[in-house]
């Protein structure tokens, strides 16, 4: 897990706060991703960031924003969320080849942030 | 549009013995699959994948899967339970024939190895 940290590791916020979750990747990979992670749910891709560029948005709500200022970093901000936001938010990074070509790339994930809206 | 289904939420199995846990997928096109563990407030780690060749496919932690295209199941496996195995794990598909599509990840399988 040390390829991926993810800071901070347990947030606690009011559905009025405003805040930032932050991923790095140490593995010199050019894809990174968000996930959600919820109780009893499958893992629900948010984002995919390849060559710092947003190529997935699965619907998700505006009050949730990410940001990839490059390959190496990844931010997810977060306002005016709501309580079933809460979840573990994962984060993850992965080698893809260019082109639009087929990848065989595995992704590789941070230990996750749990997020508790109050 | 592919998926992946874990027909089972937990298994429960005595150390020592062997343990399977299941996974089916479907896809238009070439399935590319992975098998992840993920240990208490942990992450998800990469346990293995199949992409081509030799249907067996051998991970770390001495897991190893199947492929078997028949019956669209990539199952995992492991020869002799440890209780430190005992996590949530999960099968994801890719559809390979497709450019760089996302993952598609099961529900998970909770393992838990009896001492």
């Amino acid at each position: 897990e040390t390829g991926v940290t993810q800071t901070p590791r347990h947030l606690v916020m009011g559905m009025t706060n405003k805040k930032s979750l932050k991923c790095e990747q140490h593995l010199g990979h050019n894809a990174m991703y968000w996930y959600k992670q919820s109780a009893k749910k499958p893992l629900e891709l948010m984002f995919v960031y390849n060559f710092k560029e947003q190529t997935e948005n699965n619907s998700v709500p505006s009050r949730f924003s990410p940001e990839c200022p490059n390959s190496s970093h990844l931010f997810l901000h977060l306002h005016t969320l709501q309580p079933e936001d809460s979840a573990l938010y994962l984060c993850a990074s992965s080698q893809v080849t260019s082109g639009g070509t087929t990848s065989t790339d595995t992704q590789y994930f941070g230990p996750g942030t749990r997020l508790t809206v109050l | 549009a592919q998926s992946v289904a874990q027909p089972e939420d937990q298994v429960n199995v005595a150390e020592g013995n062997p343990l399977t846990v299941k996974c089916t997928y479907s896809v238009s096109g070439n399935p590319y699959l992975f098998w992840y563990v993920q240990y208490p407030n942990r992450g998800l780690q990469f346990l293995l994948k199949y992409i081509t060749g030799d249907n067996l496919v051998k991970g770390s932690y001495g897991f190893e899967a199947e492929f078997n295209k028949s019956q669209t199941s990539f199952h995992l496996k492991k020869p002799s339970a440890l209780v430190s195995d005992s996590a949530l794990y999960f099968c994801a598909v890719r559809d390979g024939g497709r450019g760089n599509t996302p993952l598609v990840f099961g529900k998970g399988t909770r393992l838990s190895v009896i001492a």
